[in-house]
């Protein structure tokens, strides 16, 4: 079975700093892990995902993440926060190695960023 | 190309009702999933259907249904409708291809009353 692991609820950053919002992952199988923002009232946007081809995954707004096997950690990151980062990202696995559309959501973080 | 549309966005039930909300996915896309998200249990999928048929199913009671008609779109059914089913319901839509991205929907708020 997977499962994620997003440790905290809410991170508060001033603007400019960096960003780490964490991820842990459990998967009996090579997964695929997404970050996923969520703006109020809106659905799901993808960030970025990993397949399997290079660790260091570049996605949108300037995020990043790197998957890190060893510690089974897909760790989103940002150099310098923006007040429009505010919102709640959501780390998920799916199994890879086949067509299956059933993601396993983390909690979510909500992230905040002071003036 | 237009992203994952569902209706309705907003709408209100009685405790007992039953509701139907519809998803139509991406052009193309022959996969269709639906999640919860409260604020409690967070995101949870409900059920995913391919070619019309459901492929996968979640933890939910029988009381949540789903259906896929033959040109991919989507529509999923909650009877007898209970407070607790107060939730943001989000359709996604898959390419049904290996590692391919999964498309969300702007989601159907339901309160039950």
């Amino acid at each position: 079975a997977q499962s994620v692991t997003q440790l905290g609820s809410h991170v508060s950053v001033s603007e400019g700093a960096l960003v780490l919002l964490r991820c842990n992952y459990s998967s009996s199988v090579p997964p695929y892990l997404f970050w996923y923002v969520q703006y109020p009232n809106q659905g799901l946007q993808l960030l970025l995902k990993y397949t399997s081809a290079a660790t260091l995954v570049k996605g949108i707004n300037g995020f990043e993440a790197e998957f890190k096997k060893s510690e089974t950690s897909f760790h989103l990151t940002k150099p310098s926060a923006h007040m429009s980062d505010a919102a709640e990202y959501f780390c998920a696995v799916s199994e890879s190695g086949g067509a299956n559309s059933k993601l396993t959501f983390g909690k979510g973080i909500t992230l905040s960023v002071r003036p | 190309k237009a992203g994952v549309t569902q209706t309705p966005r907003y709408l209100i039930k009685t405790r007992g009702q039953q509701v139907t909300l519809s998803c139509s996915p991406i052009s193309g896309h022959r996969s269709v999933s639906w999640y919860q998200q409260t604020p409690g249990q967070g995101l949870q999928f409900l059920f995913e259907y391919f070619s019309e048929t459901q492929r996968n199913k979640g933890n939910f009671p029988g009381r949540f249904s789903g259906r896929q008609f033959s040109n991919s779109r989507s529509e999923m059914n909650v009877s007898t409708l209970e407070l607790g089913d107060s939730a943001l319901y989000l359709c996604a839509s898959h390419p049904d291809n290996s590692g391919n991205t999964i498309y969300f929907g702007e989601g159907s708020w339901l309160t039950v009353v």
